[in-house]
């Protein structure tokens, strides 16, 4: 059974660095062509794509926050953290974890999501 | 970056009616499309990846068709079950393999 876990802090000052931590079970983050994304989705608003980490290493992160993020996986602990600096109000969201998997002919999914965790950005 | 837009951002239906969601992407993506289902409260459900192909455990009343930048999801005969948002998400597989979603379609009973 595939479950995903965010934990982190509810609630951030602006200008602190946010820390998540997703951890899996159910897969290895070794298993080849497997990885996990991180998705925020601000109250009432869409969902947006933020960065993801195969198990290859391979990471990729939003054009606009690319600056602001920082993805990485602990195999041995199932975990994969997503940190996010200089936080702002603005960055006040639910934040989801979600295994993707690469499929044949370059197709990717999303198969199993987190709970999401909701994150506040207030002084 | 590729951009998905969806439309209706908003829709009313009867059960039993049914519905049509479209998503044009800025530039062509191929098949590399998915939907999602959401409800209040929860996380998104994958419907379709592939642009048709309908994932596991998912009922059949659901489709989705389209190929370089113009994709539907159709819903067939809309459930009581089925009143949720909808998003597309773009996955183009080749570097930077950047992903981005629609702004959703709210599906309400009418």
């Amino acid at each position: 059974q595939v479950t995903l876990k965010e934990s982190g802090p509810v609630l951030v000052k602006p200008t602190e660095t946010l820390t998540l931590t997703c951890t899996v079970s159910g897969f290895s983050l070794s298993n080849a062509r497997m990885g996990v994304s991180w998705i925020r989705q601000p109250p009432g608003k869409a969902l947006e794509w933020l960065a993801h980490i195969f198990s290859n290493d391979e990471k990729s992160y939003s054009t606009s926050l690319k600056s602001r993020l920082t993805i990485s996986k602990d195999t041995s602990k199932s975990q994969v953290v997503l940190t996010m600096t200089n936080m702002d109000p603005v960055d006040t969201a639910t934040y989801y974890c979600a295994r993707i998997r690469a499929m044949v002919q370059g197709v990717i999914i999303f198969d199993y999501w987190g709970q999401g965790t909701l994150v506040t950005v207030s002084s | 970056d590729i951009q998905l837009t969806q439309s209706p951002s908003f829709l009313s239906a009867s059960v039993g009616d049914r519905v049509t969601i479209t998503c044009r992407a800025s530039q062509g993506i191929s098949s590399y499309l998915a939907w999602y289902q959401q409800k209040p409260g929860k996380a998104p459900k994958l419907l379709i990846y592939a642009a048709s192909t309908l994932q596991s455990g998912v009922p059949s009343r659901f489709s989705g068709s389209g190929s370089g930048t113009e994709f539907t999801l159709t819903i067939s005969s809309l459930q009581p079950e089925d009143f949720a948002t909808y998003y597309c998400q773009q996955l183009n597989s080749y570097p930077p393999s950047t992903w981005t979603f629609g702004q959703g379609t709210k599906v309400e009973i009418k």
